[in-house]
């Protein structure tokens, strides 16, 4: 069955300095994967996904993720962070059955100034 | 496009009170639609999915229903709420290669 790991509930970081949010999933078969973000009380919007091909998608607001096979990863990154972009962010695989997604439980992003 | 509606946005209700949040999808037909809930400083749990008019599947046990009573309707329903009903609830459809895009959320406060 899949399994999706965020491996930070929290991470801070001041505003312009780089970030990354680690995922970390487990599967038998190959998968799509995403990166959703919530701002609160908000509904989940799609950043990025990757479904083949090049291992780096990049998505909206100026983030990124690296697809690696090997260590089961896609992480999340930006150069540099904006105040904006403080929210919750949602690592997801799908494989489900009946086309469900499997959600991490969330990492949440606090920028400083 | 595709668009996806929930009302209300907010509500508030007393324990054993009755529930009743609706979701509807624009632009699209015969989506999957799923309804998800957020506990307060939990992540997201998948409470109901269906694939078709009248076929709901549920995830896990618990004092909610779920109906679809047209291809683009899906109504999460309640007899009497608990106080642990309180959360913040999800609808999502799923477009192509599997990605989900959910609504704005219904903020459920049992009192």
């Amino acid at each position: 069955a899949q399994s999706v790991t965020q491996l930070d509930s929290q991470v801070p970081v001041f505003e312009e300095a780089p970030v990354e949010l680690r995922c970390n999933y487990s599967s038998s078969v190959s998968v799509y994967l995403f990166w959703y973000v919530q701002y609160p009380n908000q509904g989940l919007q799609l950043l990025l996904k990757y479904l083949s091909g090049s291992t780096l998608v990049k998505g909206i607001n100026g983030f990124e993720a690296e697809f690696n096979k090997s260590q089961t990863s896609f992480h999340l990154r930006k150069p540099s962070v904006h105040i904006s972009d403080t929210a919750e962010y949602f690592c997801a695989v799908s494989g489900g059955g009946y086309n469900k997604l499997i959600f991490g439980a969330g990492t949440r992003l606090a920028v400083h100034p | 496009s595709q668009t996806i509606h929930q009302w209300p946005a907010t509500l508030v209700q007393p324990v054993g009170s009755p529930l009743s949040l609706e979701c509807t999808v624009e632009g699209t037909s015969n989506p999957n639609l799923y309804w998800y809930r957020q506990a307060a400083g939990r992540g997201l749990q998948l409470l109901f999915y269906s694939v078709g008019i009248g076929q709901i599947s549920s995830e896990v046990p618990q004092n909610l229903s779920a109906s679809r009573p047209q291809d683009r309707q899906f109504i999460l329903s309640s007899k009497k709420l608990l106080l642990s009903d309180s959360g913040f609830y999800l609808c999502a459809w799923r477009g192509l290669t599997d990605t989900q895009y959910f609504g704005p959320g219904t903020r459920l406060t049992v009192l």
